[in-house]
This record gives C-alpha cells, sequence and structure tokens, in this order.
C-alpha cells in the first residue's frame, strides 16, 4: 500500500511571496489533514477534510493560507503572501474513515521563508 | 491551542535501560495516540488506544490509555540506539472530531 505523498520535500522562499504545497493520501482514505510543525513542537492542525468538504479549519490563518481538496482525492495547501513565522514543515495525513484516528503521516515539506 | 501536556521535554539513557513518558490534559480524551518521528521524517504510530484502562503492547513498547480519561503513559523496555527520536502523543479530545498533539518528547540513547 502506497504511503501518503507530499511534494515538494523543500522550498525556499521570500517573504511576501507565495507558495502550495501537494498531498495525494492513501488510497480510499475520507479524511485528510493539514498539520504546521514549527521546529522543537508538536504538529498543530490546520484543516481537516472529510471527502471534498472542510469539516475544520478553525485554526488556519485564512488571510493568507488557503487549501481544497476539489475532488476528494488529493489537496493543495497555499500560503499568500508568506512570512517569515510561516517557516515550518508542512505535514499531511490521512485517515481511512470519518472519525477514525489512526493516521498516517507523509514525510512533510520543510517551508524556508528568508 | 496545544490541549496536551507531555513530559519529559527530554531524555537521556544508557543503551538497555528503560523508559517511561507520559501525557496529561484537563479534559476527557476519546482516544490515545503515539507516534516517533525520526528527523526529516513525519510521524508514524507506534500504539493506538481506544478504551480507558486499555493497556496495548507493540514489541519492547507498552501504553496504557488513563482510567480518567485524561492521561496516557508510554514505555519503551530495554531501549536499543535507533529508538531515538521525537515521541508524540495524541489524542481525539470528546466532542472534538481532530487529532491534537503534545510538544513531544526527544529521546537520546547512548551505546
Amino acid at each position: 500500500e502506497a504511503g501518503v505523498a507530499q511534494s515538494p520535500r523543500y522550498k525556499i522562499i521570500e517573504k511576501r511571496q507565495s507558495v502550495a504545497f501537494w498531498c495525494n493520501p492513501i488510497s480510499g482514505h475520507a479524511t485528510l489533514y493539514w498539520y504546521q510543525q514549527i521546529l522543537g513542537q508538536g504538529p498543530k492542525l490546520l484543516i481537516q477534510f472529510q471527502n471534498n468538504g472542510v469539516v475544520d479549519d478553525s485554526q488556519l490563518p485564512k488571510d493568507r493560507f488557503s487549501a481544497e481538496r476539489l475532488k476528494g482525492v488529493d489537496s493543495t495547501l497555499k500560503i499568500q503572501p508568506a512570512k517569515l513565522e510561516d517557516s515550518a514543515v508542512y505535514l499531511c495525513a490521512s485517515i481511512l474513515g470519518p472519525s477514525g484516528t489512526e493516521a498516517f503521516f507523509g514525510q512533510g515539506t520543510r517551508l524556508t521563508v528568508v | 491551542g496545544q490541549q496536551l501536556n507531555q513530559s519529559p521535554q527530554s531524555m537521556f539513557i544508557q543503551e538497555g535501560e528503560d523508559v517511561s513518558m507520559n501525557c496529561t490534559s484537563s479534559s476527557i480524551f476519546n482516544t490515545w495516540l503515539w507516534y516517533k518521528q525520526d528527523p526529516g521524517e513525519g510521524p508514524v504510530l507506534l500504539i493506538a488506544l481506544y478504551k480507558a484502562g486499555e493497556l496495548t503492547s507493540n514489541g519492547r513498547l507498552t501504553a496504557q490509555f488513563g482510567i480518567t480519561r485524561k492521561d496516557s503513559f508510554l514505555n519503551i523496555s530495554a531501549s536499543i540506539p535507533s529508538d531515538v527520536g521525537i515521541y508524540f502523543c495524541a489524542g481525539q479530545p470528546s466532542g472534538v472530531n481532530d487529532m491534537r498533539f503534545g510538544a513531544g518528547t526527544r529521546l537520546t540513547v547512548k551505546p
């Protein structure tokens, strides 16, 4: 079974630029999460999708962050414009069911904003 | 924000020693999970707990879901160098349909 795929692995951008991350969850997994992990901290939930609908985006900074999962499969997370404090690893995770919690994570995208 | 208090923050142990770490919360959790994260990788699930009082083992790892549903611990027996990494507790708070993470315990094993 293929795991959660994320790209790119690394990205360096200047502040005020835009960036997008892509995630392809495990086949058949209905629930998809995006997490932000700042160095030295645990992952912090940004947004949760169930199929193509948003379940929880209460912690997503909507003035600059957006995410979509149009066909209920892969997802993109965008930051526009980026700030220095957005430097972090962005992790995507997927779960088979709507409320199951055995999440499988991708390797993450390490973003550096300079 | 984070609802989980994970301790200790870091541990330095000798190979062969046993390790214990725990996670507590002020609110009730429906699920407790323990993950390990290696540098440059995403977290990998070690153990999942779904019932209060549940005690589950995975090789040298043992975890328990506290009776009060507000805590969980993870034990590693006879540590080996490849146990090095950051261990995270995570859980699904009651009434919430997502997963929250602790700040992690960084484990160093000296040969």
